[in-house]
């Protein structure tokens, strides 16, 4: 059981606009601590997506987004494509942990 | 941004050790707080330690507490995971990852090295 808590799946097809959420608690998301979010294709190490909740390092597509309320983030991306399809992960911190915690993870697939 | 490469995985029985070195390169090795982050077969990202810029402050998550040493050695640009006692439930590929400015996002990522913990 992870503390942030991902849908285990999400779909859509090539050009929709899909959502990923991220739902956390008062000790974490809640406490103003950042999201982070990461991509993850097969066989492959993870890679950051987006950073301190909605920022984009250079050479992720403007297609990616990410916002933050409350206790839960959101990772939206536009304009589907093929490539798109992978897992995609949550972090954040946990001061009742004092941890860095995760997101169990959502697979995206592109019908 | 730099790279990583990790290195030193392989099959161990239950109870005995192993070390990951995780080597780095491309930036300023001894600015930055880093970090190992495991992924069990099939399974999600766990966090495992991380260790600050000076080895002052450490941190483990409690799987592993106790039975793994995170260390580095800014000489060499190199950080380790000592990881004794293993477990069945250790076997993971394990990542190195560079911990961000302010904030604690990770990248890079090294390519993973795998563990596997099986009699």
């Amino acid at each position: 059981q992870s503390v942030l808590t991902q849908p285990p799946s999400v779909s859509g097809a090539p050009g929709q606009r899909v959502s990923v959420s991220c739902t956390g608690s008062s000790s974490n998301i809640g406490a103003d601590y950042d999201v982070h979010w990461y991509q993850q294709l097969p066989g492959t190490a993870p890679k950051l997506l987006i950073y301190r909740n909605n920022n984009r390092p250079s050479g992720v597509p403007d297609r990616f987004s990410g916002s933050k309320s409350g206790t839960s983030a959101s990772l939206a991306i536009a304009g589907l494509q093929a490539e798109d399809e992978a897992d995609y992960y949550c972090q954040s911190f946990d001061s009742s942990l004092s941890a860095v915690v995760f997101g169990g993870g959502t697979k995206l697939t592109v019908l | 941004e730099g790279q990583l490469v990790v290195s030193g995985g392989g099959l161990v029985k239950p109870g005995e050790s192993l070390r990951l070195s995780c080597t780095a390169s491309g930036f300023s090795f001894s600015d930055y707080r880093m970090n190992w982050v495991r992924q069990a077969p099939g399974k999600g990202l766990e966090w495992v330690s991380s260790i600050n810029s000076g080895s002052g402050i450490i941190y483990y998550a409690d799987s592993v507490k106790g039975r793994f040493t995170i260390s580095r050695d800014n000489t060499k640009n190199s950080l380790y995971l000592q990881m004794n006692s293993l477990r069945v439930e250790d076997t993971a590929m394990y990542y190195c990852a560079k911990e961000g400015s302010h904030s604690n996002w990770f990248d890079p990522w090294g390519q993973g090295n795998l563990v596997t913990v099986s009699s």
